[in-house]
């Protein structure tokens, strides 16, 4: 059984400061990591990827992705209220099918 | 959202009534994904397509749910009769794009009173 664990949360962080969102996944030769931000009563859209180990940055965001250690985690710098959402963490399997396997999600909570 | 469009967006029903989902994904792409929502076991997968054909429906929680794609631009997920713990929010999703991610529709939220 695939598992990806997320913490809940929520996860309160101040206007302007680093929020870190982490997720852990169970098959180690998992081949590629997204993140979803997924707005109250919204659909989940795709803010990043990664496949290879270390960071990859796109604006305020970085992923880091450690494969040796089955981590993935999200950056957030100079967070905003805007960001509050829940953020799903989904890995595709090994073998090529593209079938993710979502984490239940973190709520993230950016308070002015 | 406009790659994928859901009907409806909302849906009330009572206890025992049959519910038909649909989605009309853009052309384009050759697999579509069926999700449940739940806040107690957050997105689940029910079934995938693939070209059309039903690949994987080991997510589909027992015989009362099913799904169909007749053809490329439609799709439904129907539920007869339905429960009071079916009640969730389903979206219908795609596979698109160099790196195969999924793009959403805006999904259905159905009550079952």
């Amino acid at each position: 059984q695939k598992e990806v664990e997320q913490n809940s949360g929520p996860l309160s962080v101040p206007e302007g400061a680093i929020a870190s969102l982490n997720c852990t996944y169970s098959d180690r030769g998992s081949q590629s990591f997204f993140w979803y931000r997924q707005y109250s009563g919204k659909s989940p859209e795709l803010i990043m990827f990664i496949y290879s180990n270390g960071d990859k940055e796109d604006g305020r965001f970085t992923a880091q992705l450690n494969k040796a250690s089955q981590y993935v985690s999200l950056l957030i710098r100079d967070s905003q209220p805007s960001d509050s959402a829940t953020y799903l963490c989904a890995v595709n399997p090994a073998g090529g099918s593209y079938i993710p396997t979502f984490g239940r999600g973190t709520s993230l909570i950016v308070h002015p | 959202d406009a790659g994928v469009i859901q009907s409806p967006r909302h849906e009330v029903t009572e206890m025992g009534q049959e519910v038909t989902l649909r989605c009309k994904p853009i052309s384009g792409h050759n697999s579509l994904f069926w999700y449940r929502q739940t806040m107690m076991r957050g997105l689940e997968l029910l079934i995938y397509f693939n070209n059309n054909v039903p690949i994987d429906d080991s997510g589909m929680p027992e015989d009362r749910f099913s799904a169909k794609m007749p053809n490329a631009s439609f799709s439904t997920l129907k539920i007869q009769p339905s429960e009071p713990r079916d009640s969730a929010v389903y979206f219908c999703a795609i596979r698109q794009g160099l790196i195969n991610e999924q793009f959403f529709g805006p999904g259905t939220r159905l009550t079952v009173l």
